[in-house]
């Protein structure tokens, strides 16, 4: 089955980039989401791209795929404290079965 | 639209005891599923549907049991809760496949 995984914590000064890397397994997984999760909260998506994209932006959110390495990353510019949450990143086939990382955990220093 | 909505928001059961998470939407979402999230542990896939009439089973399904008689509710039975069971439960719909997920506010479910 599909793994993903992703590195636990990130801290980055409020203003400066913040790039947050997830690797994925299976070849077949056509759908990569970036959710956004802050304490007691649900699940936000932050954004999404397919498997035929390189790019997409939106705003302050870049994300970029590299089909040949399975490797997907967030870049959010002039990050800010409301920044600060976990983000997942999910893989899958199909939106209603994603394989989930056990997220990174974005703290903003002001 | 109220979108995906979750009951209880928080539960207390004891060991061996059964209980139903409920969940609705109201945006004529044929795809539904349930994940649980544990601490570390990022969110796994336990059941989800593509219809009315029709479940199928995620990464962890042992232990809970669900059914999908309309298209709005979808809701997941625990038969004998277990303390391994503890964790935070989110019920999410889309679409379709191809559509974005929408996640429900969770259920924090603790098992004594």
């Amino acid at each position: 089955g599909e793994d993903v995984e992703q590195s636990l914590f990130l801290s980055v000064r409020e203003g400066d980039s913040s790039v947050i890397n997830c690797t994925y397994t299976d070849s077949s997984s056509t759908y990569l989401y970036w959710y956004k999760q802050e304490p007691g909260a649900g699940l936000q998506l932050l954004t999404y791209i397919f498997s035929n994209m390189d790019m997409k932006q939106d705003q302050r959110l870049t994300v970029l795929l590299n089909k040949k390495d399975k490797h997907l990353s967030l870049r959010i510019a002039d990050t800010q404290t409301g920044d600060s949450a976990i983000y997942f990143c999910a893989a899958g086939a199909g939106s209603y079965q994603l394989t989930f990382g056990k997220g990174t955990k974005l703290s903003v220093i002001p | 639209n109220a979108g995906v909505t979750q009951t209880p928001k928080f539960q207390v059961l004891k060991t061996g005891q059964s209980m139903t998470l409920q969940c609705a939407q109201d945006m004529n979402h044929e795809y539904m599923s349930w994940y649980r999230q544990d601490p570390g542990m990022g969110l796994r896939l336990i059941h989800y549907s593509v219809g009315a009439g029709i479940t199928d089973q995620g990464e962890v399904p042992n232990g809970y049991n669900v059914s999908r008689s309309t298209t709005e509710d979808f809701p997941l039975r625990l038969l004998s809760a277990a303390p391994s069971q503890t964790s935070v439960y989110f019920c999410a719909s889309s679409y379709q496949s191809q559509e974005t997920q929408y996640f429900g506010p969770g259920t924090r479910l603790l098992v004594l």
